[in-house]
C-alpha cells in the first residue's frame, strides 16, 4: 500500500546527542514536510523541500537539519543545539499541486531525559 | 507564518450531538482543508474545499468555505465516542506551504 513511514515511533535520548528521524514514502510525491507538534498547539513547519536536492527552511528550523538525496526519503536531524527538542514530530508529502493537500505519517515521539 | 485562528480550544460533549468548530483567517485562502488527528497518530485530511461558499458533506461531517474567504466551518452531526480527536483546519500560503490552526480538541462522553 501507498503511504509514508516513520521510524521509530517512540525514540528517547540524552541531552547533548544527535538524533535522526526517518522519513520515506512511496507515494511519488515530490513534496516532503517535516512538522513539530506541541500539546496544545498547532503544526509548525521545520523544514520543507519540494525537490530532490532542496530544501528549505519553514518556521522553526533552527537546532534542526535535513536532507533530499531521493525522492523517497526525507530524514530530520534534531541537533544539540535544538533548546527543547521533546515533542511529536510529523512527516507529510503532497504532490506539490496548489491544493496544499499533505499526506501524514504517523509521527515519532522524541523525549530528551 | 501565516496565522489560523481556530475555535473553541477544546470541547466535551455527549454522544449524541451535533459539534461546531470554525477557524477564521486574516488573508484570503483558496482552499480550507480540514484534518483529523486520532491520539497519537498523524493527521488525516477529512474534507477539502476550493470554492468560496462551498458546502461539502463526507458522511456526518459538513464544512464550509466561507464568503469572505477568510474563514471555514466544520460540522459534525449526531456524535459518536469515534469522532474523539483533535480537528485541524488549514490552509495554503506561499507556493505548497501549509499553516494549521492550533485545533480543537473534542472529547465525546458516552
Amino acid at each position: 500500500d501507498g503511504g509514508i513511514t516513520q521510524s521509530p515511533k517512540y525514540l528517547f535520548r540524552k541531552e547533548g546527542q544527535n538524533v535522526t528521524l526517518s522519513c520515506e514514502q512511496n507515494l511519488n510525491h515530490d513534496a516532503m514536510y517535516w512538522y513539530r507538534q506541541d500539546p496544545g498547539q498547532g503544526l509548525r513547519l521545520i523544514y520543507y523541500s519540494q525537490i530532490v536536492n532542496d530544501f528549505q527552511k519553514g518556521d522553526i528550523a533552527e537546532g534542526y537539519s535535513v536532507s533530499r538525496e531521493k525522492k523517497e526519503s526525507f530524514p530530520l536531524t534534531v541537533t544539540s543545539a535544538q533548546k527543547n527538542p521533546t515533542a511529536f514530530y510529523l512527516c507529510a508529502s503532497s504532490n506539490g499541486g496548489g491544493s496544499g493537500e499533505l499526506f501524514f505519517g504517523e509521527g515519532s515521539r522524541l523525549t530528551v531525559l | 507564518g501565516q496565522q489560523l485562528n481556530q475555535s473553541p480550544q477544546s470541547m466535551f460533549i455527549q454522544e449524541g450531538e451535533d459539534v461546531s468548530m470554525n477557524c477564521t483567517s486574516s488573508s484570503i485562502f483558496n482552499t480550507w482543508l480540514w484534518y483529523k488527528q486520532d491520539p497519537g497518530e498523524g493527521p488525516v485530511l477529512l474534507i477539502a474545499l476550493y470554492k468560496a461558499g462551498e458546502l461539502t458533506s463526507n458522511g456526518r461531517l459538513t464544512a464550509q468555505f466561507g464568503i469572505t474567504r477568510k474563514d471555514s466551518f466544520l460540522n459534525i452531526s449526531a456524535s459518536i465516542p469515534s469522532d474523539v480527536g483533535i480537528y485541524f483546519c488549514a490552509g495554503p500560503y506561499s507556493g505548497s506551504r501549509l499553516t494549521f490552526g492550533e485545533g480543537t480538541q473534542l472529547t465525546v462522553n458516552p
